[in-house]
């Protein structure tokens, strides 16, 4: 079956860098648009950063742009979100999403990871 | 980006009783709209699709309806099991956007 299992998360002081991966198994993940998306406490989920099947796409939102970044390694089924000048309002667990549609993207997610906790405090 | 809100925010229900849930979308989303069940310390798990499409494992009891800006997610008798936040989420235009979420509490 489809399995994603976050990792990174942690505690960094503002200003600072992390980088979370994703692994996925179960299913043919090159074919598939992958998201993260992140929930921070008592707030709604947020999405945050979307790549598509081929990597050839990229979107992200307002809030992280230009900070963070998503790739993927089909090779390794992996996928990536490099997060440079962390602020305190960037901590949440993130959860990476697959997209439920091959290929063209759906945006709405048919399998999350566990999630992974970023905390972001001096 | 469209807002979608959710009512109410917490929804105490004796299990056997119906459960009744609301998402409201800020302009027309079409029947582009899924529900996600959460319970505590895991992640989203996907219910509801194209509105009144059930995803695997979740019984009958479960139920979608609307189209354009309201949305219903009807539960008609509640199990233990069915005690969680559900959040309802568009992705008829980009960003895809998610409501704030009910608690299904026990009454």
């Amino acid at each position: 079956q489809v399995q994603l299992v976050e990792s990174g998360g942690g505690v960094v002081q503002p200003g600072r860098s992390l980088r979370l991966s994703c692994a996925a198994s179960g299913f043919s993940f090159s074919y598939y648009g992958m998201f993260w998306v992140r929930q921070a406490p008592g707030k709604r989920l947020e999405w945050v950063a979307y790549i598509s099947y081929d990597g050839s796409e990229k979107n992200y939102a307002g809030s992280v742009k230009g900070r963070f970044t998503i790739s993927r390694d089909d090779s390794k089924k992996t996928l990536s979100l490099r997060m440079n000048s962390l602020r305190p309002e960037d901590t949440a667990v993130y959860y990476c999403a697959k997209d439920w549609a091959v290929t063209t993207p759906a945006a709405y997610f048919d399998s999350w990871g566990q999630g992974t906790l970023v905390t972001v405090s001096s | 980006e469209i807002v979608m809100t959710q009512s109410p925010a917490t929804l105490s229900v004796s299990p056997g009783e119906r459960a009744t849930l609301s998402c409201r979308a800020s302009q027309s989303v079409s029947s582009n709209v899924v529900w996600y069940q959460q319970k505590p310390g895991q992640a989203p798990r996907l219910l509801m699709s194209g509105v009144s499409t059930r995803a695997t494992g979740f019984p009958a009891r479960f139920s979608g309806s609307g189209s354009g800006t309201e949305f219903t997610l009807t539960i008609s008798s509640l199990q233990s099991e069915d005690f969680a936040v559900y959040y309802c989420q568009q992705y008829n235009k980009w960003p895809p956007t998610f409501g704030q979420g009910t608690k299904v509490e026990i009454k």
